[in-house]
């Protein structure tokens, strides 16, 4: 187990509808990256968040945003959800910034989000 | 941007026998590269890594080989195991801010 959590393990939703997902990251760890994995395909980075500001941003539209709390906790947002979103959500921690900073992330089990 | 290749998608083999898969990568800045295998069901666990300034990693039964000058890097699992069955994916990371690129997976099956 890598000590990441996520919240819920999975959701429905409707073409239209406003999701939020969550993510708990590994104790001591600062950064959280948000990966999208479509069903048989390697995951997509959507965006992280370190320090609580976007620290980079991959080929996804302003729908998808997210928010880092204090506490290096994180949620994903999407917006007017399309039927190409349904996906599986992950989320993986890790240390950023300085001289203690480290590549290796740390994935949760992630959130399934269907969208019919 | 970043491109990951990875060959094969499927893998076969029986227990005992070695497996190898390959990866490569386009942008010659990129300097870390992790390996992930994804059980059904389950996130990502990474099982390997390995940085630009070494070319050869081993952990039990499983190595990665890095190729800077090709771009190319491949893990080998030895004395393969049916629990060893899963997807496994590469990845790849530039030199700014911690973005990875995935590869495609590759579903390795070891047959008892």
């Amino acid at each position: 187990e890598t000590g990441v959590t996520q919240s819920p393990t999975h959701l429905i939703k409707t073409r239209g509808q406003q999701v939020t997902l969550r993510c708990s990251s590994q104790s001591g760890h600062n950064t959280v990256s948000w990966y999208q994995q479509a069903l048989g395909q390697g995951p997509q980075f959507i965006f992280q968040y370190y320090r609580e500001e976007e620290n980079g941003r991959g080929n996804f539209p302003p729908r998808f945003s997210g928010l880092q709390f204090p506490n290096y906790s994180s949620e994903l947002n999407v917006n007017a959800l399309e039927l190409d979103d349904s996906a599986l959500y992950l989320c993986a921690s890790s240390l950023g910034g300085g001289l203690a900073r480290t590549d290796t992330q740390y994935f949760g089990p992630g959130t399934r989000l269907t969208v019919l | 941007g970043e491109n990951v290749e990875q060959h094969p998608s499927t893998l076969s083999v029986q227990e005992g026998d070695s497996a190898v898969i390959k990866c490569t990568y386009s942008d010659s800045a990129s300097n870390y590269f992790p390996w992930y295998k994804q059980e059904l069901g389950k996130g990502p666990q990474l099982i390997i890594d390995i940085r630009s300034n070494v070319g050869e990693k081993k952990d039990q039964r499983i190595a990665v080989t890095l190729n800077k000058t090709a771009k190319h890097f491949s893990l080998h699992i030895t004395e393969t195991q049916p629990e060893d069955s899963a997807v496994y994916f590469c990845a790849a990371k530039g030199t700014s801010y911690g973005k990875l690129t995935f590869g495609q997976g590759t579903i390795l099956t070891v047959h008892p």
